[in-house]
């Protein structure tokens, strides 16, 4: 049971560099999330996907795009990393908007 | 606009007490309430849920009590052992689900001393 999938694990980026963070869920979920986790902040969404081909932005979208490339398959990149974006990235799906959300085990992404 | 709200931030329990976490929210058009728990390392995973037409729900040591009225919501985990010891999410769902999913409170930091 691979569940919600998403690469790399562990990441250290430069100052403008960019990157892109790759997940895939094989449940058949229709709607996929990005969030991220800071200390004291809880889980924040930046991004999300209802369905295939449709994609809008969370709480905290800014520096960051997103690919729903397929059912599968839901992509965040950083075009330009900044330090404020060193955080734990969570990918995330469900079979409906609002429903039961499977999380990832998350992505360790250092901005120095 | 923070539309749910959880305390404390942090708690500390003895092996064999009870744990509380409670969460407040705003918006009456919340139909779902699970909570999360999220070991170190790992990500959160659904622990628990109510919808509002029942006042408690049990599964084994953890119990969530809905008090639609005063739109408040907790957790409470009887004989709290250290594998407990996790971060607990709350969270909240529109009807027929917001297309953003869940709004999470912020989280409580859990540890149960041995």
């Amino acid at each position: 049971n691979a569940g919600v999938t998403q690469t790399p694990k562990f990441q250290v980026l430069k100052t403008g560099q960019s990157m892109t963070l790759q997940c895939a869920q094989d449940m058949n979920h229709n709607s996929m999330y990005w969030y991220r986790q800071d200390p004291g902040m809880g889980l924040r969404l930046i991004y999300y996907s209802a369905s295939e081909g449709t994609t809008d932005k969370g709480e905290v979208p800014n520096g960051y795009n997103v690919s729903r490339l397929n059912k599968r398959e839901f992509s965040l990149r950083l075009e330009s990393a900044a330090p404020s974006q060193t955080s734990v990235y969570f990918c995330a799906s469900s079979a409906l908007s609002g429903n039961t959300i499977y999380f990832g085990e998350g992505s360790w992404l250092t901005v120095v | 606009q923070q539309q749910v709200k959880q305390s404390p931030q942090s708690l500390i329990v003895q092996k064999g007490g009870i744990s509380i976490i409670n969460c407040a929210y705003e918006n009456t058009a919340f139909d779902y309430f699970p909570w999360y728990q999220q070991f170190p390392g790992k990500g959160p995973a659904l622990l628990i849920a109510i919808r509002p037409d029942v006042s408690e729900k049990k599964e084994g040591r953890f119990t969530i009590s809905f008090n639609k009225s005063a739109k408040q919501f907790s957790l409470h985990i009887m004989d709290s052992q250290p594998g407990d010891s996790a971060t607990y999410f709350c969270a909240a769902s529109m009807k027929g689900g917001g297309a953003d999913g869940l709004t999470f409170g912020k989280g409580t930091h859990l540890i149960i001393q041995p």
